[in-house]
């Protein structure tokens, strides 16, 4: 099963990018990278998620490197409300009855965002 | 947000007594999943369920027990509450489309005391 490592803690300014990084160097060929936030007390909220390609939707831009062994998040103008804890995690299939599976989360990184 | 609903959402409870949680969904998903959440753990799959009638065991499924009735309602029953089993449970649901990059979205938590 692949593993994730991320930094602890991040820091970022209001309005400025935030890359959050994340190495998952024993990923497989067919293991999707997941992005998910916790803000504080509440449910994790699914953010982004690729396999090989970069991708981009309203909330974050996911960076895969060629060799998949790593990957960036980034949220292109952080706000205070992006003050979270941000997990990365690689999907694998687990269980039985089709195309369900188990999200592995770390530790994720808490990113801070000052004004 | 996916529609998932938990209930109740805060509950103190005696050790021994029988707890029962409830997930609702209105998205019509076929998968749903129960977790906790402890300081130092992170979030733990305790049982899933891959459609009516049908669940399997997590990571930690000890002292636990679900039940899926109807594709919208998925319980989690601890039977004997024991101090161990305080924790943040969050129920998630996906819809298990075939697809390998089903999503999982997740509830907004029910925190339980056990005394």
């Amino acid at each position: 099963d692949a593993k994730t490592t991320q930094p602890t803690s991040m820091d970022c300014a209001e309005g400025r990018a935030a890359n959050l990084p994340c190495n998952h160097s024993t990923i497989s060929g067919n293991e999707y990278v997941y992005w998910y936030r916790q803000i504080h007390s509440q449910g994790p909220q699914y953010i982004i998620h690729g396999l090989k390609n970069n991708e981009t939707n309203e909330m974050a831009s996911l960076i895969i490197t060629e060799d998949r062994k790593s990957s960036t998040l980034i949220l292109p103008h952080a706000t205070l409300r992006d003050t979270a804890v941000y997990y990365c995690i690689v999907r694998f299939p687990w269980g039985s009855g089709g195309s369900n599976y188990k999200l592995t989360f770390g530790k994720g990184t808490l990113l801070t965002v000052n004004p | 947000d996916a529609g998932i609903t938990q209930s109740p959402r805060h509950k103190v409870t005696e050790t021994g007594t029988p707890v029962t949680l409830r997930c609702h969904q209105t998205e019509n998903h076929r998968y749903m999943y129960w977790y906790r959440q402890d300081p130092g753990h992170g979030l733990r799959l305790i049982h899933y369920s891959y459609g009516v009638k049908d669940t399997d065991k997590g990571e930690v499924s000890d002292g636990y027990s679900v039940s899926r009735s109807k594709t919208e309602d998925f319980l989690l029953t601890l039977e004997s509450a024991t101090s161990s089993q305080t924790s943040v449970y969050f129920c998630a649901i996906s819809g298990g489309s075939g697809g390998v990059s089903d999503t999982q979205y997740f509830g907004p938590g029910t925190r339980l005391t056990v005394l």
